[in-house]
């Protein structure tokens, strides 16, 4: 149930661009977007809805496409302060909670 | 405001020990949700509450329970513990069920 996070990890060097992908095998209506700093509670980061909306937060957008139950989280220019694993949770319809992946670990190195 | 605050945050328990985790929130949500974390495994729903006296179970309730008397308090309530509940625990609320969750700090459980 849970969906899948691919990739698992990622090493980038400060200023590259990195993309990570959530996909479900269930019919979505909203895909949420976490990052957790090791020791530390998640922190949300975006929710994209059902209708193909791209979302940003200053260099970081993500966008939903609910007929490929996708979506996908990109990370342009990348800083150190992005290191962390990354947590897509998905809202399913008929179901009152959200199903999360198993994480993408993002390292960002000088 | 506090936002979602957890208490304890470290707790060594034996093997057949019960305890209460205790979870709080002030932003007046309708929503608070408890899940669990392994490495490897994600977050995992053990109960959620869509309100003041409703709760229901999650993906891994066996072995917790839960009640919501008040709309602020969302307690954990482990029965027996085992070995295998050793876990961080989160406690989350959000407006709705729909809504951004907002994650407490997380309590870090170990059953010997």
């Amino acid at each position: 149930q849970q969906p899948v996070q691919s990739p698992q990890a990622v090493i980038l060097r400060e200023g590259e661009d990195a993309v990570i992908n959530c996909s479900s095998s269930k019919a979505l209506y909203s895909v949420h977007w976490y990052r957790q700093k090791h020791g530390e509670a998640p922190v949300f980061l975006m929710i994209l809805l059902k209708g193909g909306e791209q979302k940003g937060h200053e260099k970081i957008s993500a966008s939903f496409n609910e007929k490929k139950q996708q979506s996908s989280l990109y990370l342009t220019a990348s800083q150190l302060s992005y290191s962390g694993t990354y947590f897509c949770g998905t809202g399913r319809t008929g179901a009152n909670n959200l199903f999360f992946g198993t994480g993408t670990r993002l390292t960002v190195i000088p | 405001n506090a936002g979602v605050t957890q208490t304890p945050k470290f707790q060594v328990l034996k093997t057949g020990q019960s305890m209460t985790l205790q979870c709080a929130q002030d932003m007046n949500h309708e929503y608070m949700s408890w899940y669990r974390q392994d490495p490897g495994m994600g977050l995992r729903l053990i109960h959620y509450s869509v309100g003041a006296g409703i709760t229901d179970q999650g993906e891994v309730p066996n072995g917790y329970n839960v009640s919501r008397s008040t709309t602020e308090d969302f307690p954990l309530r482990l029965l027996s513990a085992a070995p295998s509940q050793t876990s961080v625990y989160f406690c989350a609320s959000s407006y709705r069920q729909k809504y951004e969750q907002y994650f407490g700090p997380g309590t870090r459980l170990t059953v010997t």
